[in-house]
């Protein structure tokens, strides 16, 4: 079975500094990982996503994040915080093999800019 | 672009009564995915749907039911509601069930008083 575990319910940044959002997977099989943002009372959005090929994958919004299958982990990054960045961002991931398609989310990581 | 559209976005409900959430897919999508997502919680796997026929089944209780009609959208009916099925559900569509993509809904949100 699939699990994500993100580290850090909370993570709190000054404008202007890095954004380190950790997850950490489990998948016996190669896995799909993405990773989504969710404002306040509003749906999830697509940060960005690894199936196959390149490791290093950027998305919207300035995020980008490594696929290291050694670590079994999917950080993600963004050099410099904005203060729109305040958001809840879920990791997730999905088998290869999952025929159903359903998305596993980890706990989520609420990021706090500071001005 | 067209999105992913729920209705209602809000729905207020009494204990043991019904409720009907609506999912209308991205045009040409032919898979539903319907999530709930408690007050500070992770959004978690009800049920799925891929050309009309039930795709997948996660945690979701014997007191909801769930299908996907010919126009490809989706019913999530809830009966003999309990407070804590208060929460918001999301809705999700995707091209075939082998993409990588799930595009969701903004949610309709549930309240059981």
């Amino acid at each position: 079975a699939q699990s994500v575990t993100q580290l850090g319910s909370h993570v709190s940044v000054s404008e202007g500094a890095l954004v380190l959002l950790r997850c950490n997977y489990s998948s016996s099989v190669p896995p799909y990982l993405f990773w989504y943002v969710q404002y306040p009372n509003q749906g999830l959005q697509l940060l960005l996503k690894y199936t196959t090929g390149a490791t290093l994958v950027k998305g919207i919004n300035g995020f980008e994040a490594e696929f290291k299958k050694s670590e079994t982990s999917f950080h993600l990054t963004k050099p410099s915080a904005h203060m729109s960045d305040a958001a809840e961002y879920f990791c997730a991931v999905r088998g290869f093999y999952n025929q159903g398609g359903k998305l596993i989310f980890g706990q989520g990581t609420e990021l706090s800019v500071k001005p | 672009a067209a999105g992913v559209i729920q209705s209602p976005r809000h729905l207020i409900k009494e204990k043991r009564e019904t409720a009907t959430l609506k999912c209308y897919p991205i045009p040409r999508h032919d898979t539903v995915y319907w999530y709930q997502q408690g007050p500070g919680q992770d959004p978690q796997f009800l049920i799925s749907f891929y050309e009309k026929m039930q795709s997948d089944k996660g945690s979701i209780p014997d007191r909801f039911s769930a299908q996907q009609f010919s126009d490809y959208h989706s019913e999530l009916n809830m009966s003999s509601l309990e407070l804590g099925d208060s929460a918001l559900y999301f809705c999700a569509s995707s091209l075939s069930t082998g993409a990588n993509e799930q595009f969701f809904g903004p949610g309709t949100r549930l309240t059981v008083l």
